[in-house]
């Protein structure tokens, strides 16, 4: 498929255990955008790349959240240590370049649960 | 920071009827994104407004932009089981604000055939 693709849809996880959510973005696709999706609202911004470089992560919560893309390609987010209050689905959303009027494109989502 | 409030939060309607929802803020949007988000998929463009007043029309989705570009509204004519999902709108960033979307928090759409 030529769509947004995230691994694994659903993930459950023991409090405090780490968690990797995987990213595949539309071939080409030079931006990238993570968000987190608590049960019953809209999606809220994570962070941004631009290619390899992560031009914001203002939206991470905390810093046991970190997201990486090292080769412009896949991203990686990263939970440490997770809480209960982390549980949500999480977007990946991608678009071709890097201004505000490209269309985004979003992968389907990882929904985690943390016990 | 801008505050989107979209409404109402539920709806629930018979097959055929028609509805409207909105979303409303108290600043200005230079353009406003609707998306539709099916039960566990992610939210799919339908449409973007840019200029004051103007109306997008997509099959029996009716789009309106008001005229002070503060608010918006979707309107659905002979509603299907198919339309049900969430609802969402997301103003486009201003110029060099980041390219992040910030959804309003939705409206939650059941269609009973």
């Amino acid at each position: 498929g030529a769509g947004v693709s995230q691994s694994p849809r659903y993930k459950v996880a023991k409090r405090g255990q780490d968690v990797a959510l995987r990213c595949d973005p539309i071939s080409g696709h030079v931006s990238l955008f993570w968000y987190q999706q608590a049960l019953g609202q809209g999606p809220e911004f994570l962070t941004y790349f631009q290619n390899e470089a992560q031009l914001d992560k203002s939206g991470l919560p905390s810093d046991r959240f970190f997201a990486e893309r090292p080769e412009g390609s896949v991203s990686t987010l990263k939970i440490q240590r997770t809480q209960q209050e982390d549980s949500a689905v999480y977007l990946c959303a991608s678009s071709l370049a890097g201004y505000a009027k490209n269309i985004q494109y979003f992968g389907a989502g990882t929904r985690l649960s943390v016990l | 920071t801008q505050l989107l409030e979209q409404s109402p939060q539920f709806l629930s309607i018979q097959e055929g009827e028609n509805l409207t929802v909105y979303c409303n803020s108290s600043s200005v949007f230079s353009s406003l994104q609707w998306y539709r988000q099916e039960p566990g998929e992610g939210p799919v463009l339908l449409v973007t407004v840019v200029t004051g007043g103007e109306v997008k029309k997509l099959k029996r989705l009716t789009f309106q932009f008001g005229d002070a570009r503060k608010d918006s509204s979707l309107h659905i004519t002979a509603a299907q089981p198919g339309d049900t999902g969430l609802y969402l709108c997301a103003p486009l960033p201003p110029r060099n604000a980041g390219n992040m979307l910030t959804f309003g928090g939705g409206t939650r759409l059941m269609v009973k055939p």
